[in-house]
């Protein structure tokens, strides 16, 4: 079993649409969480850290549910912008290296 | 954009030979990652260096080498290169606070993208 799991979607939505993506992680040491946004053939690109009371950033939600050991990304009123592969990224305590998901793939229709 | 640069872009390189990868980190960062990403999965822990030591390792062959050099500027070599030593090779630098144990944001360059014939 992967440390980090995603469903690689696609998940295709149309402009407008609010769509959410979860990702669950297996060790529960687990201490910093983060998604990143990237697009085809470019580096990942940091889209918000997630932190335990939750957090927004405009149309952007980031969950974390420490006892279920899953973070979530909400997106309100999507773009044709926010189509790209959305990764989860989490840290263990003790280690500073980023242990990634695979990505979720969002393509937003006209 | 980040400020951490990479180079080459691109490197096209035949079984059983090596190549240096370089990473220019980000002003005022003092730590350095190497990720790579094999096409359609995420990017994977190489190493970490962290004032010029390697500060960790992932589930990567000695054949995968490092250095950070004081200007905290990094390079990544790859001996006897495999043909699944293609992919994307990321380098993301960080500023981390001696003594503080809470994974530092990282910033990712551009990557290398190395192709294996």
């Amino acid at each position: 079993r992967k440390e980090v799991e995603q469903d690689p979607g696609p998940f295709n939505v149309p402009e407008g649409a609010t769509v959410a993506f979860n990702c669950t992680y297996s060790n529960s040491a687990s201490q910093s969480f983060f998604w990143y946004r990237q697009d085809c053939r470019k580096e990942p690109k940091l889209l918000m850290s997630v932190y335990s009371s939750g957090n927004e950033d405009g149309r952007f939600t980031a969950q974390l549910n420490r006892a279920s050991q899953y973070i979530s990304l909400l997106i309100r009123d999507s773009k044709l912008s926010d189509s790209a592969t959305y990764l989860c990224v989490v840290s263990r305590v003790g280690t500073y290296k980023y242990i990634f998901g695979t990505g979720t793939r969002l393509k937003v229709l006209a | 954009e980040t400020g951490v640069t990479q180079s080459p872009t691109h490197l096209i390189k035949t079984r059983g030979q090596q190549v240096t990868l370089r990473c220019s980190s980000q002003s005022g960062h003092n730590t350095v990652s190497w990720y790579q990403q094999a096409l359609g999965q995420g990017p994977q822990f190489i190493f970490q260096y962290y004032r010029e030591e390697e500060n960790g390792r992932g589930n990567f062959p000695p054949r995968f080498s490092g250095l950070q050099f004081p200007n905290y500027s990094s390079e990544l070599n790859v001996n006897a290169l495999e043909l699944d030593d293609s992919a994307l090779y990321l380098c993301a630098s960080s500023f981390r606070l001696a003594g503080i144990g809470s994974t530092d944001t990282q910033y990712f360059g551009p990557g290398t993208r190395l192709t294996v014939l």
